[in-house]
């Protein structure tokens, strides 16, 4: 069964920074493109970054591009979000997914139950 | 970037009934050398994560209920509930995965009537 497994959320004030981590179980982590999703409190979905099977791929949203960085440990199987800079727009639920394949560019078939990330003062 | 577009932005329709949720793209999702939609349909009920539904537009996911259907190509695509169930009610949103950034549509809830 797969299980993807969110953790590191919390509080933190406007500037500051917090690290996700999600741990991945039930299926080949290393054989799946991964990606990091948030929904705003009442909102709808954005995407926020995805990475390939390796590593080698990533992308992101504008609105983290710089701030945000993606990465994995397939030994681990742990996808993690580095995320600085952090702003009060950045509060929200955010969902780790596993990819259909080895490509960025395929649908997210498992997400996470979420982790909240609430910037404020 | 690709801006999803849906409607309506809710629905509410009797039990038994259809359910229809239309979603267009500002460009094309058709990915011309494998003739595949990188479309995706996602339910998502209160307090749950979303759950896939649709891929590639029209292919159901494993375990989806046959009554959920995809279709459409190119820029405009089409979810079908062909006979509305109680626990069918959620907020359903379409994805882009065919060029980054990658985009959701605004969503649209779905409740009895």
């Amino acid at each position: 069964e797969v299980q993807l497994l969110e953790s590191g959320g919390g509080l933190v004030q406007p500037g500051g920074s917090l690290r996700l981590s999600c741990a991945a179980s039930g299926f080949t982590f290393s054989g799946y493109a991964m990606s990091w999703v948030r929904q705003a409190p009442g909102k709808g979905l954005e995407w926020v970054s995805v990475i390939s099977y390796s590593g080698g791929e990533t992308y992101y949203a504008d609105s983290v591009k710089g701030r945000f960085t993606i990465s994995r440990d397939n030994s681990k199987s742990t996808l993690y979000l580095q995320m600085n800079s952090l702003r009060a727009e950045d509060t929200a639920v955010y969902f780790c997914t596993k990819g259909g394949g080895t490509s960025c560019y395929s649908s997210m078939g498992y997400w996470g139950q979420g982790t909240l990330v609430t910037v404020s003062s | 970037d690709i801006v999803m577009t849906q409607s309506p932005d809710s629905l509410a329709v009797s039990l038994g009934e259809r359910a229809t949720i239309n979603c267009k793209s500002s460009q094309s999702v058709l990915y011309s050398s494998n003739n595949k939609n990188y479309l995706g349909w996602y339910q998502q009920k209160p307090g749950q994560p979303p759950k896939l539904l649709i891929y590639w537009a029209s292919t159901r996911e494993s375990g989806v209920p046959d009554r959920f259907s995809g279709s459409g190509s190119g820029t405009d695509f089409t979810l079908t509930i062909s006979s509305l169930q109680a626990e069918d009610v959620a907020v359903y949103y379409c994805h882009q995965h065919y060029s980054i950034p990658f985009t959701f549509g605004p969503g649209t809830k779905v409740d009895i009537k």
